[in-house]
């Protein structure tokens, strides 16, 4: 099986831009969940889709936003970036997350904002 | 919510050594997870172990979910090891992971 791909994998925008990142988790898979991650704050928990609705949000600005399509590829968008938005986003699938499934990461996407 | 607490926050090894990372969370989980973090920033599943003891070749790992802690252990450590090991739980009333502050392992030849 394929794993978690995540597109693009490199991104450079500046500020007051938006951007649109892709996932795509494997095959089966009706979760996804998105993280960010930064060296000040590590890795935090931005939102979770399952079958097209989100399930679960973290403690962002409504900037960032997510959705999920009937075939379980989800996008997140980050609108007027700001520099702070600089981080590498990560993408994690699992057949349901209901607490007792494993989850597996895509490469991620390495989102730079000048 | 809860808390994560991964130590050492940094190891530095000869290669052939041994050693163990230690992960302690502040309430009951579903799920604890273990990851690699490759130097491309990908995380690489080492161990799904809520519970109980898990070994995968020089890995091992040990959840007593009774006292909230998990540890890894690295046996006969290659340079390949190096990189950033996470520890990441899942809490019984939620749907999102909790990570841990990470140990960096160097592992010098």
């Amino acid at each position: 099986k394929a794993g978690v791909t995540q597109t693009p994998r490199y991104l450079i925008k500046t500020r007051g831009q938006q951007v649109t990142l892709s996932c795509s988790p494997i095959s089966g898979h009706r979760s996804v969940s998105w993280y960010q991650q930064t060296p000040g704050q590590g890795l935090q928990f931005l939102f979770e889709y399952f079958s097209e609705t989100q399930r679960n949000k973290g403690n962002f600005p409504g900037r960032f936003s997510g959705r999920q399509f009937s075939n379980s590829r989800s996008e997140m968008n980050v609108s007027t970036l700001e520099l702070g938005d600089s981080a590498l986003y990560l993408c994690a699938s699992s057949l349901q997350v209901q607490g007792t499934d494993t989850q597996y990461f895509g490469p991620g996407t390495r989102l730079t904002v000048l | 919510g809860i808390q994560v607490e991964q130590s050492p926050p940094d190891l530095i090894l000869q290669e052939g050594a041994n050693s163990t990372l230690r992960c302690n969370f502040s309430d009951s989980v579903n799920n604890l997870q273990w990851f690699h973090q490759n130097p491309w920033g990908q995380l690489i599943n080492l161990f799904y172990i809520p519970s109980g003891t898990k070994q995968n070749g020089r890995l091992s790992a040990t959840t007593v979910a009774t006292e909230r802690y998990s540890l890894l252990y690295i046996s006969s450590s290659q340079t390949t090891d190096s990189g950033v090991y996470f520890c990441a739980v899942l809490e019984t009333s939620g749907s999102r992971l909790t990570f841990g502050e990470g140990t960096q392992l160097t592992v010098n030849p």
